[in-house]
């Protein structure tokens, strides 16, 4: 079966701008969490959704938001983008959760100029 | 909140066993301990979970002690190939009880020597 994807891989952005990510879980996962990644912090979780509703977030300002829509396909958005957001964004599926075997798509790899 | 500490770097050479120890010491009742490896460029892959003694499977075994404080993974017979980050993840299983931290480890680098 197809995995996780994730797109853009690639973004470049200056601060000040917005950027909306785009994850196309596994089909039949109703849970899709996101999490950056930077060498300084290692992966740090954002939120997860099920079932179109946010179940659960980590320790982010409210810039990084998210979204999941009827087909389990979620965004994530961060609004006034700062220097230190350039990250990888991973996102991750799964049946039940994060306690869950978690299936990982390839990343977004974000920039800020 | 579960805060995990790992080693950051292993050297080993290949055909031997690889132990990576992760320290848990807030773990709660109902978190599980996940096992997953990263290679450069790519997303997390799950390696192994358990949640008390031992767990088994085709590639690793996951040691927990009885007080659940720590979690070893152990790679039997690594080869080049294994060369990759290995992070312990501790989560709890949703209780629909509201919000819950997830804490992934920093990280242990694994190099596998020829």
């Amino acid at each position: 079966k197809a995995g996780v994807t994730q797109t853009p891989r690639y973004l470049i952005k200056t601060r000040g701008q917005q950027v909306t990510l785009s994850c196309s879980p596994i089909s039949g996962h109703r849970s899709v969490s996101w999490y950056q990644q930077t060498p300084g912090q290692g992966l740090q979780f954002l939120f997860e959704y099920f079932s179109e509703t946010q179940r659960n977030k980590g320790n982010f300002p409210g810039r990084f938001s998210g979204r999941q829509f009827s087909n389990s396909r979620s965004e994530m958005n961060v609004s006034t983008l700062e220097l230190g957001d350039s990250a990888l964004y991973l996102c991750a599926s799964s049946w039940a959760g994060t306690s869950d075997t978690q299936y990982f798509g390839p990343g977004t790899r974000l920039t800020v100029l | 909140l579960a805060k995990t500490t790992q080693p950051i770097s292993m050297d080993s050479y290949e055909g031997q066993e690889v132990n990576i120890t992760c320290s848990h010491n807030n773990i709660a009742t109902n978190d599980y301990i996940t096992w997953y490896q990263q290679f450069p460029s790519q997303g997390p892959r799950f390696i192994i979970q358990g949640y008390k003694t031992k767990v088994t499977n085709e590639v690793a075994s996951l040691f927990i002690p009885a007080d659940r404080k720590s979690s070893t993974l152990s790679l039997p017979r690594v080869s080049l190939s294994d060369t990759a980050v290995y992070y312990c993840l501790v989560a709890p299983a949703y209780s629909g009880a509201g919000s819950y931290q997830l804490t992934f480890g920093k990280g242990t680098k694994l190099s596998v020597i020829p």
